[in-house]
């Protein structure tokens, strides 16, 4: 069964908050695992890949846990522009080659 | 500039009528992909193709045909077939070696 879940919030937020989001995942064969964003109306854009060490970028910290099949999202000093949609995105194995399953998205609200 | 273009921003269609919605690319990527995205809902794969003229049916093809004749254009057509064809639908590429995809603006699908 293909699957990525996460909670769909809303989470509303102060600025300067810190703000966790996580994922889970089925498929304990996917390697390659990505956080989108999507604002409203909006096509989802990339926000950063997530590598097995941890990665961070500025604001940003990603962790993969594959022992659990958790991926999980850290926005520091959350800014009134990180209002959207987060999609948690893993691959899989298809006919032809990989495809990438979407998350349903987490929504976070960041207010003043 | 390098990018992927959708047209038209909004569709309309009638009862019993086929359209064509356009995708193009000039990132010089491998796989395109077509996607639909409900209110609330994550993005569900409906065909994607790694190669020229070869495609894969995703999760939820039936009412909808694709081609690829051309590495830069994966049209997909929404047919008569496709009794709910009201969504957002998303166009990607990526690369065969990273595959990180990237999105088109999309194009809203409206029925009369």
């Amino acid at each position: 069964r293909k699957e990525v879940e996460q909670d769909p919030g809303p989470f509303n937020v102060p600025e300067g908050a810190t703000v966790a989001f996580n994922c889970t995942y089925s498929n304990s064969a996917s390697q390659s695992f990505f956080w989108y964003r999507q604002d409203c109306r909006k096509e989802p854009k990339l926000l950063m890949s997530v590598y097995s060490s941890g990665n961070e970028d500025g604001r940003f910290t990603a962790q993969l846990n594959r022992a659990s099949q958790y991926i999980s999202l850290l926005i520091r000093d959350s800014k009134l522009s990180d209002s959207a949609t987060y999609l948690c995105v893993v691959n899989m194995s298809v006919q032809a080659g990989t495809a990438l399953i979407f998350g349903k998205g987490t929504t976070l609200s960041v207010s003043s | 500039d390098g990018g992927i273009t959708q047209s038209p921003k909004y569709l309309f269609r009638k009862e019993g009528q086929n359209v064509t919605l356009s995708c193009e690319q000039n990132l010089n990527h491998d796989a395109m992909y077509w996607y639909r995205q409900d209110p609330g809902q994550g993005l569900r794969l409906i065909y994607y193709s790694q190669i020229v003229n070869d495609f894969q049916k995703g999760d939820i093809a039936e009412g909808y045909s694709v081609s690829r004749e051309k590495k830069e254009s994966f049209p997909l057509t929404v047919t008569s077939a496709q009794k709910n064809p009201t969504a957002f639908y998303l166009c990607a590429s990526s690369d065969r070696q990273r595959e990180t995809q990237y999105f088109g603006p999309g194009t809203r699908l409206l029925v009369l």
